[in-house]
């Protein structure tokens, strides 16, 4: 079955370095997302991406966060000055296309960003 | 977006059936119920989805009541492996992104 892929699974960086994490999304899917957990808190949602271009950040998606589609197949998120606060599970997701019948997206395994 | 109340946790026990309800008293007409499941240190992942009465997948049943102001996830049989986190979503905004609330923590006992 095939499957949303992230790397790395864990990254350790130190507060104001820029990190990038990377996300592979099943590939014949066209809407892609970044959405972020700390620790013992909720799902937040980042990003929404489609047609090589943002459809909507939320407000935690600030000026130090960018993301790219480099290639066909590669999603990726870079924060460019880490701070503290930006430690938490980051999700990759992706669906196909929007079915206004289905809202099933397909989450990556997250990598855990922590920001010394 | 409507607005859902589940209950912070439950616990159960193996081989039992598990019952989470989810209430949404302001659903929309067009608004679908989903919800996810999500297990520590992992992304979420898509349980099942329904809009009336009733759905059944190989992983659980969704119940739904013709008013729709509430729906049931059912789990049957539970095992050790089902302790996780179970979402609750309901509808959708113009960008699809998914709205996680605190979800119902299911802890399965041996």
């Amino acid at each position: 079955e095939p499957e949303v892929t992230q790397t790395p699974s864990h990254q350790v960086t130190q507060m104001g370095q820029e990190v990038i994490l990377r996300c592979v999304p099943i590939s014949n899917h066209l809407y892609f997302y970044w959405y972020r957990q700390i620790l013992g808190q909720k799902v937040e949602f980042l990003v929404s991406f489609y047609n090589n271009e943002i459809s909507e950040k939320s407000e935690i998606f600030d000026d130090q966060f960018s993301v790219e589609r480099p290639d066909g197949s590669n999603f990726t998120l870079k924060i460019r000055s880490t701070k503290l606060e930006d430690s938490a599970m980051y999700f990759c997701a992706s669906t196909p296309i929007w079915d206004r019948g289905s809202y099933e997206q397909y989450f990556g395994p997250g990598t855990r960003l922590t920001v010394t | 977006l409507a607005k859902t109340t589940q209950p912070i946790s439950m616990d159960s026990y193996e081989g039992q059936e598990v019952n989470i309800t989810c209430s949404h008293n302001n659903i929309a007409t067009n608004d679908y119920i989903t919800w996810y499941q999500q297990f520590p240190s992992q992304g979420p992942r898509f349980i099942i989805q329904g809009y009336k009465t009733k759905v059944t997948n190989e992983v659980a049943s969704l119940f739904i009541p013709a008013d729709r102001k509430s729906s049931t996830l059912s789990l049957p049989r539970v095992s050790l492996s089902d302790t996780a986190v179970y979402y609750c979503l309901v509808g959708m905004d113009s960008s699809y992104k998914l709205i996680f609330g605190s979800g119902t923590r299911l802890l399965v006992r041996p």
